[in-house]
């Protein structure tokens, strides 16, 4: 199994861009798809990029993904920030039926 | 529209057992995987197990294997984790969530069942 490394914290100021990487330890971050969770305080994750890059209906497109094979790493960008984005974010993949989750990372946007 | 309602927290005394149930309604439940997460306070998310109704197949995280078992009831849209010889560090909301299989991408969650372990 592989371990999904993110960093523990970032933080960036309203109105900004702000990336949170996903790195993987060991094979290839293009061989499984990559998916990001958003999660406010006291609320269940929701999905935000799916497929590495997609985004579901009703999340804005201030939200991106992508995948970078040089670094082994998947990325979540946020434009524009707003205060409403300050959430933890988790990036999620799988080997074979097991899942594999990040760390987490926490945004605080200030 | 698509919902998972979970059932209510749980308070459990260490050595027993809890069940969760994880009802869904929308979509066609035999066509999607049920993944079951769970949460400690203040911690990460932390994968346990997933079934695959079609196939009845569970498949467990490593750390919980011989204590979680993951089961699905097609007749009533449901799934269910039972976790047995419960510790203190068993509390945790545990949350199910559906799985596309084609990508293996959650696509929806439940609200989450906090599960409290204490003498």
């Amino acid at each position: 199994n592989f371990m999904l490394t993110q960093p523990h914290s970032v933080s960036e100021s309203p109105g900004k861009t702000v990336t949170i990487s996903c790195t993987r330890s060991s094979g290839s971050i293009a061989s499984n798809y990559v998916q990001w969770y958003q999660q406010r305080p006291g609320s269940s994750p929701t999905t935000v990029i799916y497929e590495d890059t997609q985004r579901p209906s009703g999340v804005p497109d201030r939200y991106s993904g992508s995948i970078d094979s040089s670094s082994n790493s998947a990325s979540l960008s946020i434009s524009g920030l707003k205060t409403e984005d300050e959430a933890d974010y988790y990036c999620q993949s799988y080997d074979g039926t097991n899942q594999v989750f990040g760390g987490g990372t926490k945004l605080t946007v200030l | 529209q698509v919902q998972l309602v979970q059932s209510g927290a749980e308070v459990k005394k260490p050595g027993s057992s809890v069940k969760v149930s994880c009802k869904t309604s929308g979509g066609t439940f035999s066509t999607y995987a049920f993944t079951w997460v769970r949460q400690a306070p203040g911690q990460r998310l932390e994968w346990m197990g997933l079934i695959i109704p079609i196939f009845g197949t569970s498949n467990y995280a490593q750390k919980f294997q011989g204590r979680v078992t993951i089961t699905a009831d097609d007749s009533t849209s449901t799934a269910y984790m039972e976790l047995s010889s419960l510790r203190s560090d068993d509390t945790a909301v545990h949350y199910c969530a559906r799985v596309d299989m084609t990508t293996m991408a959650i696509d929806y969650w439940g609200q989450g069942t906090l599960v409290t372990v204490s003498s």
